[in-house]
C-alpha cells in the first residue's frame, strides 16, 4: 500500500518562493508526479521525478530523495495565478497496477 | 495535445437511478482511469482499465462498475445512485509503459449530485 502526506494549506506572498513538501511510504517506487489543480478544474501535469535530485522547469522545480521518501515542489517568483492545489502522486513498483496514488493536495493561496 | 472529454460537467440524479458517466480520449492511450474527488480526501481511484474489455478495481469500487468496449471510451456506471456518491468524478488516461509515459491526463470532471 501507499501513504502520501502533504500539508493541507499554505499561504505565500506574490513574488516570493514557496516549497511544498510531500512524504510517501510505499511498498515499491516507480516515479513521483506533481500536478496543479485550479479550483473547479482538472489536475494538470507539472513534473516527474524518478531519480534523486532536482528537476527544473521554468519557475517550478521538483526534488526527490528516494531514501527519505521525500519530495518537494519549489515555486519561484510567485504569481497570483499560482493560487491552486498542488497534488503529489506516486507510481508504485507493481506493474500490475498502472495507476497513481495521490496525496490529498496542498492548497496554496498567493497574496498580493 | 492530449484531449480527454467527459460527457457532462454537471449532473443531478435521484437516489436509485442508474447513472452513466462517459469519458473519451483521443490519443490512443492504453490506460484509462476513473477517480472521485472529495474535500479532504483527495483523488481516490475507483476503477481503471489497461486494455479494451479489461478492468481492474481501484481503492473504492463498491457501488460502481465500468465498461470499456472501445479503446478511446471508458464508462463509469452507478447501478443505483446513492447520496454518498455525490462527488466530483474525474476521468484520466495515460499511455503507460513506465517513466513519463505514466503521466495521466485528466478530463474536466463531472460534478454529480444525487438527491
Amino acid at each position: 500500500g501507499q501513504n502520501i502526506d502533504q500539508p493541507t494549506e499554505m499561504t505565500a506572498t506574490e513574488g516570493a518562493i514557496v516549497q511544498i513538501n510531500c512524504t510517501y511510504q510505499t511498498s515499491g517506487f516507480n516515479g513521483l508526479f506533481w500536478y496543479q489543480q485550479h479550483a473547479g478544474e482538472a489536475p494538470t501535469f507539472l513534473s516527474y521525478n524518478v531519480l534523486d535530485g532536482l528537476e527544473e522547469k521554468g519557475r517550478f522545480s521538483s526534488f526527490l530523495s528516494r531514501s527519505k521518501g521525500y519530495s518537494y515542489l519549489l515555486l519561484k517568483e510567485l504569481q497570483m495565478k499560482d493560487s491552486a492545489s498542488y497534488l503529489c502522486a506516486v507510481r508504485d513498483e507493481d506493474t500490475g497496477r498502472r495507476a497513481l496514488t495521490f496525496g490529498s493536495g496542498t492548497r496554496l493561496q498567493v497574496q498580493p | 495535445d492530449v484531449k480527454v472529454t467527459q460527457s457532462s460537467r454537471y449532473l443531478v440524479k435521484r437516489t436509485g437511478e442508474k447513472v452513466f458517466l462517459e469519458c473519451v480520449q483521443d490519443m490512443d492511450h492504453e490506460n484509462m482511469f476513473w477517480y472521485r474527488q472529495d474535500p479532504g480526501l483527495g483523488l481516490r481511484l475507483i476503477y481503471f482499465s489497461y486494455d479494451v474489455k479489461m478492468k481492474e478495481k481501484g481503492d473504492i469500487p463498491e457501488g460502481y462498475s465500468v465498461s470499456r468496449e472501445k479503446k478511446e471510451r471508458f464508462s463509469l456506471i452507478l447501478e443505483s445512485a446513492s447520496t454518498n456518491q455525490t462527488s466530483m468524478y474525474l476521468c484520466a488516461s495515460s499511455l503507460g509503459g513506465g517513466g513519463t509515459t505514466d503521466t495521466q491526463y485528466f478530463g474536466p470532471g463531472t460534478r454529480l449530485t444525487v438527491l
